[in-house]
């Protein structure tokens, strides 16, 4: 338990639904991410809210649209996915500005998301 | 352009000893982070080192040289529960995290 929840924790969606990731963090940080984790593939850096303001967009296909309502949440919309995007999605929360060391991310257990 | 080079499988003996290696070429660094993954389960904080040198914790250790671009994570008197993937990360001059592709440890009896 790492004081990071996400619900669901597995999805199966076809190309045209709509659904929601969650993601809720416990801890008091001020910084949270949503990562994309594909077999044998390093963590995807996707967006990036810091003081629930957006400061990373690493080229993320429109489909994917965040929300950060404040800095305990934060959900990744989706719509009209393609079978590639079939992976283990990850939130993180981290303090930053908190000086050298302290901005360790913790992890939630992910939502492992099948796109049929 | 930045990248993280680590073995992508390692077998070890129970009660062994092993050492997964990470090298960096990244833009700027400002520490370097390794965490482990059990199949299905969310990475967890293993260790930071921003200097030279050793940083010791339990049966954990992870080591760090800047001039060399290498770090590697020494785990001693293994268990079968450290089966797991070990990620290395480095955060570079803009403060993101760049991440290796981890490394499967495989604890035989």
């Amino acid at each position: 338990e790492t004081g990071v929840t996400q619900t669901p924790r597995h999805l199966v969606m076809g190309m045209t639904n709509k659904k929601s990731l969650k993601c809720e963090q416990h801890l008091g940080h001020n910084a949270m991410y949503w990562y994309k984790q594909s077999a044998k593939k390093p963590l995807e850096l996707m967006f990036v809210y810091n003081f629930k303001e957006q400061t990373e967009n690493n080229s993320v296909p429109s489909r994917f649209s965040p929300e950060c309502p404040n800095s305990s949440h934060l959900f990744l919309h989706l719509h009209t996915l393609q079978p590639e995007d079939s992976a283990l999605y990850l939130c993180a929360s981290s303090k930053e500005g908190g000086g050298v060391g302290s901005e360790t991310q913790y992890f939630g257990p992910g939502t492992r998301l099948l796109v049929l | 352009g930045q990248n993280i080079d680590q073995p992508t499988e390692m077998t070890a003996t129970e009660g062994a000893i092993v050492q997964i290696n990470c090298t960096y070429q990244t833009s700027g660094f400002n520490g370097l982070f390794w965490y482990q993954q059990h199949a299905g389960e969310a990475p967890t904080f293993l260790s930071y080192n921003v200097l030279d040198g050793l940083e010791e914790k339990g049966r954990f250790s992870s080591f760090l040289s800047r001039s060399k671009g290498y770090s590697y994570l020494l785990l001693k008197e293994l268990q079968m529960k450290d089966s797991a993937s070990y990620l290395c990360a480095v955060r570079d001059s803009n403060y993101q995290l760049i991440w290796g592709a981890g490394t499967k440890l495989i604890i035989k009896p």
